[in-house]
């Protein structure tokens, strides 16, 4: 079956402009997460969607940073603002339900803010 | 804090050279431990997931096993495709985001021919 996909695959942006990246699950996955990957770092957790659940928005790192999901289904990341510091590999991933369930992840969004 | 190690950050193997890839970790209660592979370019591919200490799994040249401290990756006989980062992560049954994912950096694997 299909994987989780996201898009666009490569974003280049200004300092200052707002980018909005999406994520598409796995038919039928509940679970919902967005990570980000940067040079020399491991993935660092950004936001978490449970079903219709509120999200667990403890892992973004300023208020510029957003996301939702519309209909339990695809999720959308929004940088506001964005900066240099931005630049990063943002990867999504979903799985069947949240406890010990294995997290399938999307081949990222390279962002690069120049 | 949770945290995790990954080590050695780098490893160069000649093909068929076995070796083993180590992942320590610290964490309020593990509900699972996984092991990712990643190529250049691409998003995470999962391999396991190991749940309790003494647990072990396989999967053609690799095994992954686990105790109450850590993780080991043992890599049998590699081959040049099996060059990629393998990422480490744990999933703690405490917090406030039970399922979120805690990942070491990573060990770099080349295997040369």
């Amino acid at each position: 079956g299909a994987g989780v996909s996201q898009s666009p695959s490569n974003k280049v942006t200004e300092k200052g402009k707002d980018v909005e990246l999406r994520c598409d699950p796995i038919s039928g996955h509940t679970a919902l997460y967005w990570y980000r990957q940067s040079l020399g770092q491991g993935l660092e957790f950004l936001i978490y969607f449970q079903g219709n659940s509120a999200p667990d928005k403890s892992g973004l790192p300023s208020d510029r940073f957003s996301a939702e999901r519309t209909g339990g289904s695809v999720s959308t990341l929004t940088i506001q603002r964005t900066q240099q510091e931005d630049s990063a590999v943002y990867l999504c991933a979903s799985s069947p339900q949240q406890v010990r369930d294995t997290q399938y992840f999307g081949p990222g969004t390279r962002l690069t803010v120049l | 804090e949770d945290q995790v190690t990954q080590s050695p950050e780098a490893l160069r193997l000649q093909e068929g050279e076995s070796s083993s890839l180590n992942c320590s970790y610290t964490v309020s209660g593990l509900r699972g431990l996984f092991w990712y592979r990643q190529d250049p370019g691409k998003g995470p591919e999962f391999l396991f997931t190991l749940y309790s200490a003494g647990e072990e799994k396989e999967k053609e040249r690799l095994k992954a096993t686990l105790t109450k401290k850590e993780s080991f990756l043992h890599i049998t006989a590699p081959k040049p495709e099996d060059s990629a980062t393998y990422l480490c992560a744990v999933q703690a049954d405490r917090g406030s985001t039970l399922g979120r994912l805690y990942f070491g950096r990573g060990t770099q694997l080349t295997v040369w021919p």
